[in-house]
């Protein structure tokens, strides 16, 4: 079976721009979660989708959005890229929601950075 | 607060086991503790979870505390490539994950 496939694997954008990050889930997996990770503040969750709903998210402004297709791939969106944006942004499936303790399977991340 | 508290770092000698602690005192009774591991560059991997008894995988062990309030990740026989950073979870607070800063383990040969 393969795992999560998050593309592309690295990526450099401008102050401003715009980015989209995509994120296949394992086959069979409703619910996508994703986060973004720096040296600083570590591991942090960005938001939650499931059955093309977003269920929870955290605490990241507006720029950060996400949405969820049919086949259960996501992509998450950052408008107005600033530097502070810079980071490895994890996706995460599982079978069902993070409510039920399903074990989370991750990829191997998107590393942004903002010039 | 929802977060879990453990040491920053950990060393070990190889081929000995190796025991990573966490405490989560306001662990409410039907919160589960999960542990991940990070090698690396990838991204976390599921090591192990439980409830109230102690839990076995191939992995490692999970130790739980009889107050529940901490618990005890086990590899028993540490290699190389089990070099990582650890992170212990409490069930998923709020539908929201909250990863600790970790313990970063060190294996020496």
């Amino acid at each position: 079976k393969a795992g999560v496939t998050q593309t592309p694997r690295y990526l450099i954008k401008t102050r401003g721009q715009q980015v989209t990050l995509s994120c296949s889930p394992i086959s069979g997996h409703r619910s996508v979660s994703w986060y973004q990770q720096t040296p600083g503040q570590g591991l942090q969750f960005l938001f939650e989708y499931f059955s093309e709903t977003q269920r929870n998210k955290g605490n990241f402004p507006g720029r950060f959005s996400g949405r969820q297709f049919s086949n259960s791939r996501s992509e998450m969106n950052v408008s107005t890229l600033e530097l502070g944006d810079s980071a490895l942004y994890l996706c995460a499936s599982s079978l069902g929601t993070t409510a039920t303790n399903e074990k989370l399977f991750f990829g191997s991340g998107t590393q942004l950075s903002v010039l | 607060d929802a977060k879990t508290t453990q040491p920053n770092s950990m060393e070990s000698n190889e081929e000995e086991p190796v025991h990573l602690p966490c405490n989560h005192s306001t662990i409410s009774g039907t919160d589960y503790i999960h542990w991940y591991r990070q090698l690396p560059s990838q991204g976390p991997e599921y090591v192990i979870h439980g409830l109230t008894s102690n839990v076995n995988n191939r992995m490692a062990s999970l130790a739980i505390a009889e107050d529940r309030k901490s618990s005890t990740l086990i590899l028993h026989r540490a290699t190389l490539r089990d070099a990582a950073v650890y992170y212990c979870l409490r069930s998923y607070r709020d539908d929201k994950i909250i990863f600790g800063k970790g313990t970063r383990l060190h294996i020496l040969p």
